[in-house]
């Protein structure tokens, strides 16, 4: 069964700080990766999408990382801003179909 | 606004009614997809299309649920003789045809909450 599990589930930083959230999952083929993020009430946006062939792929302060071979990903965002608090959802596609699997997320607190 | 609308955003019903959603996704994309969301938990998918045809519906969760999209633009969801258990975010999202590298972007509405008392 394709699976996706996401670590930590919850976390607290401090505004400034760095972290690093983590992927890992069962899906058979793979396709792609994306990292969303759900501000609470609201639909996902998406925050980067990486096919096999891609180790990093950065959008701003936001750096995905994706090691196909153990079947890792992780996302990293660095000089945290109280904006970030929101859950960072990973969501692997299965090659040959579209159906995603997405992990339960990763529920970012940034106090001041 | 340019963006995937959804409406009702909330929606109250009594167990047993039925309800109906609506999606309005970005005018030039061709596919269009459901998903369901818990409390707590990442969203699940339910159904997608492409232009007016439904691909795939195997992931619906009973046979009270259904959707349509009739001409290929807006699509609504229902789900008859609600439960309890039907409780949830119902969200959408559109996207273009995939490129050669098989990969879209696909933007999410705001979501109907569906409380049923």
């Amino acid at each position: 069964k394709n699976q996706v599990e996401q670590s930590p589930q919850s976390l607290i930083i401090l505004e400034g700080k760095n972290c690093t959230l983590q992927c890992n999952y069962t899906v058979s083929p793979f396709s792609n990766l994306r990292w969303y993020k759900q501000d609470t009430g609201r639909g996902p946006v998406s925050l980067t999408i990486m096919t096999f062939s891609e180790n990093t792929k950065s959008n701003g302060r936001y750096t995905a990382t994706l090691d196909a071979d153990t079947k890792q990903s992780s996302l990293h965002i660095t000089a945290s801003q109280l904006s970030d608090s929101a859950s960072y959802i990973c969501v692997v596609s299965e090659g040959g179909s579209y159906i995603p699997t997405f992990g339960r997320g990763t529920s970012l607190i940034v106090h001041p | 606004d340019t963006g995937v609308s959804q409406n009702p955003r909330h929606k109250i019903t009594k167990r047993g009614q039925n309800v109906t959603f609506r999606c309005d996704p970005i005018s030039e994309h061709n596919r269009l997809y459901w998903y369901r969301q818990t409390l707590g938990q990442g969203p699940e998918f339910l159904t997608y299309f492409q232009n007016e045809a439904q691909l795939e519906k195997s992931r619906l969760l009973s046979d009270r649920f259904s959707a349509e999209r009739p001409k290929g633009s807006f699509s609504t969801l229902e789900i008859q003789r609600t439960e309890q258990g039907d409780s949830a975010m119902y969200l959408c999202a559109s996207s273009l045809l995939p490129g050669t590298s098989g990969i879209y972007e696909q933007y999410f509405g705001p979501g109907t909450r569906l409380t049923v008392t």
